[in-house]
């Protein structure tokens, strides 16, 4: 069946460093741009960057733009996020979500940033 | 950036009431625009997407209206699975945006 699956997330200090893999299946994966949105804990939704189907188009939220970088890997069906130079207030889960309406989302990862 | 405002913040029902949502944008967008359901320690789910268009497997109860700036979710008669946390999302222009959200509570 479509599915989105999320890893490696976990805890990690401020200023570091962690990458998150969305593997999918069920669909034809490099017909879609993927999507990463992120929740803190208790808040709402904040999408946080995309890669275009084909991976060459991105584009990130400002509030993680110049440290977090989306990549794809067409041939294994995954998407990524390279986060760096990690904050506390980049604490949340993190979904991982297809196309522009979001119409597939995985179940999530979640990232602690803390001392 | 369009800027997304959803009132109320929160809303009180019963089973069987007709609950409408509201979805402001800060500008005036092409009809990118969706509803996600989100219940507790869950992934969001889409309901509606193209304003208007209901996402398949999702009951009839759910429709979805609004153009310009404006835009409604409306549940005809609220069952007991429908509590939950809505969201409304542009997908017009980047960055997407999403509206704070409105949590459906159980009179």
């Amino acid at each position: 069946q479509v599915q989105l699956v999320e890893s490696g997330g976990g805890v990690v200090q401020p200023g570091r460093s962690l990458r998150l893999s969305c593997a999918a299946s069920g669909f034809t994966f490099n017909y879609y741009p993927m999507h990463w949105v992120r929740q803190a804990p208790g808040k709402g939704l904040e999408w946080v960057a995309v890669a275009s189907y084909d991976g060459v188009n991105k584009n990130y939220a400002d509030s993680v733009k110049g440290r977090f970088i989306v990549s794809r890997d067409n041939s294994k069906e995954t998407v990524y996020l390279q986060m760096d130079s990690l904050r506390p207030e980049d604490t949340a889960v993190y979904f991982c979500a297809r196309d522009g309406s979001f119409d597939i989302w995985g179940q999530g990862t979640m990232v602690t940033v803390s001392s | 950036d369009i800027q997304m405002t959803q009132s109320p913040s929160i809303v009180s029902a019963s089973v069987g009431d007709r609950v409408t949502l509201t979805c402001r944008a800060s500008q005036s967008m092409s009809n990118w625009l969706a509803w996600h359901q989100q219940k507790p320690g869950k992934a969001p789910k889409l309901l509606i997407y193209r304003a208007s268009t209901l996402q398949s497997g999702v009951p009839s109860r759910f429709s979805g209206s609004g153009s310009g700036t404006e835009f409604t979710l409306t549940i005809t008669s609220v069952q007991a699975d429908d509590f939950a946390t809505y969201y409304c999302q542009q997908y017009d222009s980047y960055p997407y945006t999403f509206g704070q959200g409105t949590k459906l509570e159980i009179k």
